[in-house]
């Protein structure tokens, strides 16, 4: 089976400092991996998604995440934060059923103050 | 292209009522997947229907049932709601359902018991 661990649960943070969220997952298969985010009262929008290839992966919005492999972490970083940003973030990982099912994390609320 | 459309948006029951949700994925979408996001229990996969099949299925109780019609358009319903059963449910729209397959959501139902 596999598990996504999301270490905090909330992240205050100033206007234009870098942040990062962090992810790690555990699975006895090989995974894709995949961040989301949801603003209030919205569905779920993909940031990026890690499948194969560089480990280091840009998305939308300005965020990029890297995958390590051997520290099974898959961390989301963004250099500089807005406003805009806040909302919560889900870390995914697919890959146990062999179809495209997800597994998520708790999440994490960003929270980003001027 | 039109993107996931769920209805209805906001659903009140009282606990012993059952309740029929709707999802109608992107055109050309075969697979649609179905997810509980509570407070508590976070985001948790429901099942997945892909060509009118239920492919994959999550640890709900049989109250929980799905649906998908031929023209991938898919209904979940749950009999004899339970307080616990108030959440959202967000519906997944996928073009194949393949393990690498981006999964597109809905803005979801939310549905509170009463």
């Amino acid at each position: 089976a596999q598990s996504v661990t999301q270490l905090d649960s909330q992240v205050p943070v100033f206007e234009e400092v870098p942040v990062e969220l962090r992810c790690n997952y555990s699975s006895s298969v090989s995974v894709y991996l995949f961040w989301y985010v949801q603003y209030p009262n919205q569905g779920l929008q993909l940031l990026l998604k890690y499948l194969s290839g560089s480990t280091l992966v840009k998305g939308i919005n300005g965020f990029e995440a890297e995958f390590n492999k051997s520290q099974t972490s898959f961390h989301l970083r963004k250099p500089s934060v807005h406003i805009s940003d806040t909302a919560e973030y889900f870390c995914a990982v697919s890959g146990d059923s062999g179809y495209s099912t997800l597994t998520f994390g708790k999440g994490t609320m960003l929270l980003v103050s001027p | 292209k039109a993107g996931v459309t769920q209805t209805p948006r906001y659903l009140i029951k009282t606990r012993g009522q059952q309740v029929t949700l709707s999802c109608s994925p992107i055109s050309g979408h075969r697979s649609v997947s179905w997810y509980q996001q509570t407070p508590g229990q976070g985001l948790q996969f429901l099942f997945e229907y892909f060509s009118e099949t239920q492919r994959n299925k999550g640890n709900f109780p049989g109250r929980f049932s799905g649906r998908q019609f031929s023209n991938s358009r898919s209904e979940m319903n749950v009999s004899t709601l339970e307080l616990g059963d108030s959440a959202l449910y967000l519906c997944a729209s996928v073009p194949l359902g393949g393990i690498v397959d981006t999964q597109y959501f809905g803005p979801g139902t939310r549905l509170t018991v009463l």
